[in-house]
């Protein structure tokens, strides 16, 4: 079974400068989570979909950070202008079931340098 | 937003040792989850616990649930190098299913 994909593995940009992160999680799960983890601390989540809704997005810095998920399945975190402090992993993981019994599968991240 | 203080943050420690590591609030969860994570690499579950004083064990490492659904341990017994990675406790929110994450214990084991 394929895991969740993301792209870019890594990406250095400039302050100011725009950054869209993309990923596509595992068949048929419902839920799809994107995660900021800045070095050294744990995740914290930034938005979570339910097929193509929103279900939480209270985390979410929406004056620079966009995220959509087309047709319930890939989906795009989207940082404009970027600033140095959103350098971090951004970790994409999907779920059957929402909610914390269900097992969160997680991408390998995107490593975002902000300089 | 319902806080996971993990301790120690920081552990470096000889193989064939032992160790525990905390995850604790002052709020109550629903469910708690535990994830390994390795350097390039996203989080990988462990174990999830449910009912309070629940116990898991998992070849070498014991998982518990504390009685008050407020705080989880995790007991590894004669680390491997292969133990080492960043431990991360997530728990579940009553009412809301969010899964809030720790801020994680990382483990390195000396061979």
């Amino acid at each position: 079974e394929a895991g969740v994909a993301q792209s870019p593995r890594y990406k250095i940009i400039e302050k100011r400068q725009s950054v869209a992160f993309w990923c596509n999680p595992i068949s048929g799960h419902a839920t799809l989570y994107w995660y900021q983890q800045i070095l050294g601390q744990g995740p914290k989540l930034l938005i979570q979909f339910q097929n193509n809704g929103v279900v939480d997005d209270s985390q979410l810095p929406k004056d620079r950070f966009s995220a959509e998920r087309l047709k319930g399945v890939d989906s795009t975190l989207k940082i404009q202008p970027a600033k140095l402090e959103d350098s971090a992993v951004y970790l994409c993981a999907s779920s059957l079931v929402a909610g914390g019994t269900g097992e969160l599968f997680f991408g390998e991240g995107s490593r975002l340098t902000v300089l | 937003t319902q806080l996971l203080e993990q301790s120690p943050q920081f552990l470096s420690i000889q193989e064939g040792e032992n160790l525990t590591v905390y995850c604790n609030s002052s709020s109550v969860f629903s469910s708690l989850q535990w994830y390994r994570q390795e350097p390039g690499e996203g989080p990988v579950l462990l174990v999830t616990v449910v009912t309070g004083g629940e116990v898991k064990k998992l070849k070498r490492l014991t998982f518990q649930f504390g009685d008050a659904r407020k705080d989880s341990s995790l007991h590894i017994t004669a680390a491997q190098p292969g133990d080492t990675g960043l431990y991360l406790c997530a728990g579940e929110n009553f009412g809301n299913e969010k899964l809030t994450f720790g801020t994680g214990t990382r483990l390195t084991i000396i061979p």
